[in-house]
C-alpha cells in the first residue's frame, strides 16, 4: 500500500539553527499537510498546500516556517531559526483533492522527531 | 472554535473484550470525522473516515458511528487483541476551517493477554 515517507526520523539541532524536514507524499495525492505534536499534547495543524501554494495555515505557522515543493515528489518544511519550543514530532500528510464535495482521508507519515538543544 | 475531546484518556481491558472509545466535538458543522491509530513513536494510521452524511462505517472488527447533531462519535472494537494496544485518535474536519483536521487528545488502549 502506498505510504507517506518522512526523513530524517530524528533530527537534533542547536537553537537558532535552520532545519529542513522532508516528506515524500503518496504519488497521486494533490493536497499536502504538516502537523506537529508536542510531547503529551494534541496533534496540531500547521499548514496545507495545494497547487504550489499554501491553502491554509494556522496561527502557529508564523514567519519562521515555510513550505516548498521543490520537485514533483518532495514536500519540505523549513524552520528558519529554531527555538526550544519547536521541539516536537512533525508529521507530514497527504490526501486526494479536498472540497465541500470531497471527503478523502488524510494519510500520515511516521513523523520526524525534532529536538532543539 | 472547534474542540475535540476523547474519553477515557486511558483504558485497560482483557483480551477478547468488546470495547467502545468515545469522541465528542463542540461544533456539529463538519465535513467528516476520521479515526486514527498511533503506535508509540510512530505515525498515525487512518482507520475509518465517516462523512457527515453517514451514520457509521465498518472495517473488520472496527465500527465507527457518528451522531453529528449531538457532536459524538464512537469507535467500537470487537473481540479485542493485544495487537490492538495503541493510542486511538479522532479528528474532525470542520466546515469553517478548509481541509485542516482538529484532533482530540486520544485514548491510550492496552489489551492484556
Amino acid at each position: 500500500e502506498p505510504e507517506v515517507t518522512q526523513t530524517p526520523s530524528h533530527q537534533v539541532t542547536q537553537m537558532g539553527q535552520e532545519v529542513i524536514l522532508r516528506c515524500v507524499p503518496i504519488s497521486n495525492h494533490l493536497y499536502f499537510y504538516w502537523y506537529r505534536q508536542i510531547l503529551g499534547q494534541k496533534v496540531e495543524f500547521l499548514v496545507s498546500f495545494y497547487n504550489n501554494e499554501i491553502s491554509e495555515k494556522s496561527e502557529i505557522f508564523d514567519d519562521q516556517f515555510s513550505v516548498e515543493r521543490p520537485d514533483g515528489s518532495n514536500f519540505t518544511l523549513k524552520i528558519r531559526s529554531t527555538k526550544l519550543e519547536d521541539s516536537a514530532m512533525y508529521f507530514c500528510a497527504s490526501s486526494e483533492p479536498q472540497g465541500w464535495y470531497s471527503n478523502q482521508p488524510q494519510h500520515f507519515g511516521d513523523g520526524t522527531r525534532l529536538s532543539i538543544l | 472554535k472547534q474542540e475535540v475531546t476523547q474519553i477515557p484518556a486511558a483504558l485497560s481491558v482483557p483480551e477478547g473484550e468488546n470495547l467502545v472509545l468515545n469522541c465528542s466535538f463542540t461544533d456539529s458543522a463538519i465535513y467528516n470525522l476520521q479515526w486514527f491509530r498511533q503506535d508509540p513513536g510512530k505515525g498515525l494510521t487512518s482507520l475509518l473516515l465517516i462523512q457527515s452524511s453517514q451514520r457509521e462505517q465498518t472495517s473488520g472488527r472496527l465500527n465507527a458511528s457518528l451522531d453529528k447533531s449531538s457532536g459524538r462519535s464512537t469507535l467500537y472494537i470487537a473481540a479485542s487483541q493485544p495487537g490492538d494496544s495503541a493510542t486511538y485518535l479522532c479528528a474532525v474536519r470542520p466546515v469553517t476551517s478548509g481541509s485542516r483536521l482538529t484532533f482530540g487528545e486520544g485514548t491510550q488502549l492496552t489489551v492484556n493477554p
